[in-house]
């Protein structure tokens, strides 16, 4: 166990709406990383940072914005939802090189 | 850019019986490896991981894998495997500059047959 909590866990909201997602960890790792989920693509990288107020993005970054003001928070915020951002959420810290998960958000957008 | 490919969507098994899951991977050096397990509705869990060294690695759950240069690939194998394995497997790449961003294969449903 990482000590990575993610909030909400489930969350269902309309096009257009912002919505934020918060991953909070308990062990001070510098890297923390935010993932979605969808079938057949396994998890791809949306943005991740390396520190208070250093963030990069990833691999599918755009429509999605990133803040880390503490050390222990993580946040990601969907500026607009859409459909298409509709999938499973998951943070990952890293420790010695590798990643570990948290439980997951559920996301849909109507 | 790195890639990874998980050849196999589904695999179907008989309890007992060994399994084998394919990964192959595009990277320019030796790569970080790593394979997690994800059961229904849960996270994320890691099985194993390469970095180097011996290129036969042991995990969690009886699971295994070998690193093979040559044939860049990265397969996880099981010798006798139970109905709690029953989930989905994801093989992924590390790139060890730039935080350790990992690339994921699509992943592998492993169904287990009584």
């Amino acid at each position: 166990d990482a000590g990575i909590t993610q909030s909400p866990r489930h969350k269902v909201t309309e096009t257009g709406t912002p919505v934020t997602l918060r991953c909070h960890q308990t062990e001070n790792h510098r890297y923390m990383y935010w993932y979605r989920q969808d079938p057949g693509h396994g998890l791809r990288l949306i943005h991740y940072s390396y520190g208070v107020k250093d963030t990069d993005k990833g691999e599918v970054s755009d429509g999605y914005s990133v803040s880390r003001s503490k050390t222990e928070d993580f946040l990601l915020t969907l500026e607009s939802a859409t459909s298409s951002q509709t999938s499973v959420y998951f943070c990952a810290i890293s420790s010695g090189n590798t990643q570990y998960f948290g439980p997951g958000t559920r996301l849909t957008v109507l | 850019a790195q890639s990874v490919t998980q050849p196999d969507i589904h695999i179907t098994v008989s309890e007992g019986a060994s399994l084998e899951l394919r990964c192959n991977y595009s990277y320019g050096a030796t790569p970080y490896l790593f394979w997690y397990v994800q059961s229904p509705g849960q996270g994320l869990q890691l099985l194993l991981k390469y970095f180097s060294g011996d290129t036969l690695v042991q995990g969690i759950k009886g699971f295994e894998a070998e690193f093979k240069r040559s044939q860049s690939s990265f397969n996880l194998r099981k010798p006798s495997v139970h109905w709690s394995d029953a989930a989905e497997y994801f093989c992924a790449v590390g790139e060890k500059a730039a935080g350790n961003k990992l690339t994921f294969g699509g992943g592998t449903r492993v169904l287990v047959k009584p």
